[in-house]
């Protein structure tokens, strides 16, 4: 099973709600991302776990809240968002993370979700 | 700091010809690796090929491969016998262990349209 699998799919919410997006691989990978896309831009880096420790928070607002609960679920949760916070929300995951060996710094993406904040 | 420039942002090939997608990048390590993503219109990224800078031989993938030219630091991609299932963004995605501290960095991305 090479398969990263996010959840909902679409989400629209108000600036004034709390939801969460889900993440989830069984490939046995230590290491999960989340990365943020606008459209027609490439990914930007939000955050990294590596045995489900956070090792990367590129300086993300705190109204962005990740948790990765197990080695193989990694959730964002979302509060008092912003319109310009609007994107694509990729996952992806690698079998570990500043790996020197080509093999395990394959990242592998999920199908993303789709924000909307009114 | 490591960048990546893909200076296509769009091109376009007739189905069954091939195209060639540029990527040159900047960086100080001699250990590094390549990437080229393939983002299609339905947004998965998915990985089409690998390059490992010690290695000199170029990679291949089916109707895919690279062009990895060190000393100049370019990394192209080739896309043989294009079809139209391979209209997507192309990402180059670079990644080392030491400035960049593991992180992938990418290109702006080109887009590829394919014609029939």
């Amino acid at each position: 099973d090479t398969e990263v699998t996010q959840t909902p799919k679409h989400l629209v919410m108000g600036m004034t709600n709390k939801k969460s997006l889900k993440c989830e691989q069984h490939m046995g990978h230590r290491a999960m991302y989340w990365y943020k896309q606008k459209a027609k831009k490439p990914p930007e880096l939000m955050f990294v776990y590596s045995y489900e420790k956070l090792s990367i928070n590129e300086s993300v607002p705190s109204r962005f809240s990740p948790e990765c609960p197990n080695s193989s679920l990694l959730n964002l949760h979302l509060h008092a968002l912003q319109p310009e916070d609007s994107a694509l929300y990729l996952c992806a995951s690698s079998q570990d993370f500043r790996a020197r060996d080509s093999p395990y710094n394959e990242q592998f993406f999920g199908p993303g979700t789709r924000l909307t904040v009114l | 700091a490591q960048t990546v420039t893909q200076s296509q942002p769009e091109m376009s090939v007739q189905e069954a010809e091939t195209v060639t997608l540029s990527c040159t990048y900047d960086t100080s390590e001699s250990d590094y690796y390549l990437f080229w993503y393939k983002q299609p219109p339905s947004r998965q990224m998915i990985l089409v090929i690998r390059q490992e800078a010690y290695k000199q031989q170029n990679a291949t993938e089916n109707r895919f491969s690279v062009n990895f030219q060190k000393a100049a630091k370019s990394f192209s991609l080739k896309i043989s016998d294009s079809q139209l299932g391979d209209a997507a963004m192309y990402f180059c995605a670079y990644i080392d262990y030491g400035g960049s501290q593991g992180n992938l960095i990418f290109g702006k991305g080109t887009k590829l349209s394919v014609k029939p």
